[in-house]
């Protein structure tokens, strides 16, 4: 069975700030990781994804996530963040081999940027 | 094209009612999954229907089922609600071309907050 947890569960951080949330996945196979993000009521929207290749992945809105397979990580960064980045955000497997979408989401991590 | 869109927005119910909840996916995606949002449990993943077959199945009782149509329209139903079924609903749509899917991007609608009393 998969896990995914996510270490913070909340991250102050200032306008123009670096900010790196962390996610650390369990699985006995390969997968498939996700970055979702999702603002205040809304649904989620796909920041980024790493199938395969590159180890480190560009997303929109200027983040990037870098896949560590030895230690089984998927941390997300951003080397500037806005007000508008405030929101909740999201780390989710799936499983190359089973057939259809299945996503497996960490706990979320609250990104509170402040002025 | 128009997003993924969900009906009701909000929903409120008593324990012991069920309720049924729709989803259109975008147009073309033929496979719709629901999840479960709650503070407690977080994102739960419910079931895929994918060309009207219920393709993945999550762990939930089995008051909770869905159905897809042959627009690919889906709805979930949940029989007998109690307190613990109070959750944001949310729908995501992909295309489905893939036969093993799981590299689709899951594009997910605003969500049905069902509240039970």
């Amino acid at each position: 069975a998969q896990s995914v947890t996510q270490l913070d569960s909340q991250v102050p951080v200032f306008e123009e700030a670096p900010v790196e949330l962390r996610c650390n996945y369990s699985s006995s196979v390969s997968v498939y990781l996700f970055w979702y993000v999702q603002y205040p009521n809304q649904g989620l929207q796909l920041l980024l994804k790493y199938l395969s290749g590159s180890t480190l992945v560009k997303g929109i809105n200027g983040f990037e996530a870098e896949f560590n397979k030895s230690q089984t990580s998927f941390h997300l960064r951003k080397p500037s963040v806005h007000i508008s980045d405030t929101a909740e955000y999201f780390c989710a497997v799936s499983e190359p081999q089973a057939a259809g979408n299945k996503l497996t989401f960490g706990g979320g991590t609250r990104v509170l940027v402040k002025p | 094209k128009a997003g993924v869109t969900q009906t009701p927005r909000y929903l409120i119910k008593t324990r012991g009612q069920q309720v049924t909840l729709s989803c259109s996916p975008i147009s073309g995606h033929r496979s719709v999954s629901w999840y479960q949002q709650t503070p407690g449990q977080g994102l739960q993943f419910l079931f895929e229907y994918f060309s009207e077959t219920q393709r993945n199945k999550g762990n939930f009782p089995g008051r909770f089922s869905g159905r897809q149509f042959s627009n690919s329209r889906s709805e979930m139903n949940v029989s007998t609600l109690e307190l613990g079924d109070s959750a944001l609903y949310l729908c995501a749509s992909s295309s489905g071309k893939l036969a093993g899917g799981s590299t689709d991007t899951q594009y997910f609608g605003p969500g049905t907050r069902l509240t039970v009393l």
